[in-house]
């Protein structure tokens, strides 16, 4: 089974620039989430998908971040204007539904400049 | 506040030995908990899992205790190997009035094993 894909892996742009990220669930999964993970910190969920629909983004700072799952299967995570703070790890995860194990990508390392 | 957190930041423990690394927890609605390992450059990597109606869970050479009268967690891992070498996590799974339910993690542990 493969797991969830994520690209880029790496990302390094100048601050107030925008970056996008895309996540490929394993598939089948219905739950989608997207986390920020800063240096020496453990993951910080960002928003939660079930299907297409947004379940949580209560963390999310919705006036630079902004992220879809238009037909409920890939994703993107999106920053604009990006901030120097934004420098992190952004994970994205799938489960099969929600409260289930959820399974992690590789990640994508952003740093801002 | 809801938090999980992590009694000791680093962990050196000598190749062999068994490790021990502990978590507190602090929502007593929590009903399922999480152990994840995750080496440098690499998204965390499910271990084991826990539901609350359990105080004992057993894998390959890995156990979760569950002590839900102190809310406590705690991963063993027995006859520890050089690739056992990671930042370990646990997490919370909360759920939520709406019927959804949050993942909460801990800051990690960083597991050291020598040679």
């Amino acid at each position: 089974e493969a797991g969830v894909a994520q690209s880029p892996r790496y990302k390094i742009i100048e601050k107030r620039q925008s970056v996008a990220f895309w996540c490929n669930p394993i598939s089948g999964h219905a739950t989608l989430y997207w986390y920020q993970q800063i240096l020496g910190q453990g993951p910080k969920l960002l928003i939660q998908f079930q299907n297409n629909g947004v379940v949580d983004d209560s963390q999310l700072p919705k006036d630079r971040f902004s992220a879809e799952r238009l037909k409920g299967v890939d994703s993107t995570l999106k920053i604009q204007p990006a901030k120097l703070e934004d420098s992190a790890v952004y994970l994205c995860a799938s489960s099969l539904e929600p409260g289930g194990t959820q399974y992690f990508g590789p990640g994508t390392r952003l740093t801002v400049l | 506040g809801e938090s999980v957190g992590l009694h000791l930041p680093t962990l050196s423990v000598q190749e062999g030995d068994n490790s021990i690394i502990n978590c507190a927890y602090s929502n007593s609605a929590s009903d399922y908990f999480i152990w994840y390992k995750q080496e440098s450059g690499k998204g965390p990597q499910f271990i084991i899992d826990i539901r609350s109606n359990m105080d004992k869970r057993q894998g390959q050479r890995v156990t979760v205790l569950l002590n839900k009268t102190v809310k406590h967690l705690s991963l063993q891992i027995a006859a520890t190997q050089p690739g056992d070498s990671a930042v370990y996590f646990c997490a919370e799974n909360i759920p939520r009035t709406s019927g959804t339910y949050k993942y909460i993690f801990g800051t990690g542990t960083r597991l050291k094993v020598l040679a």
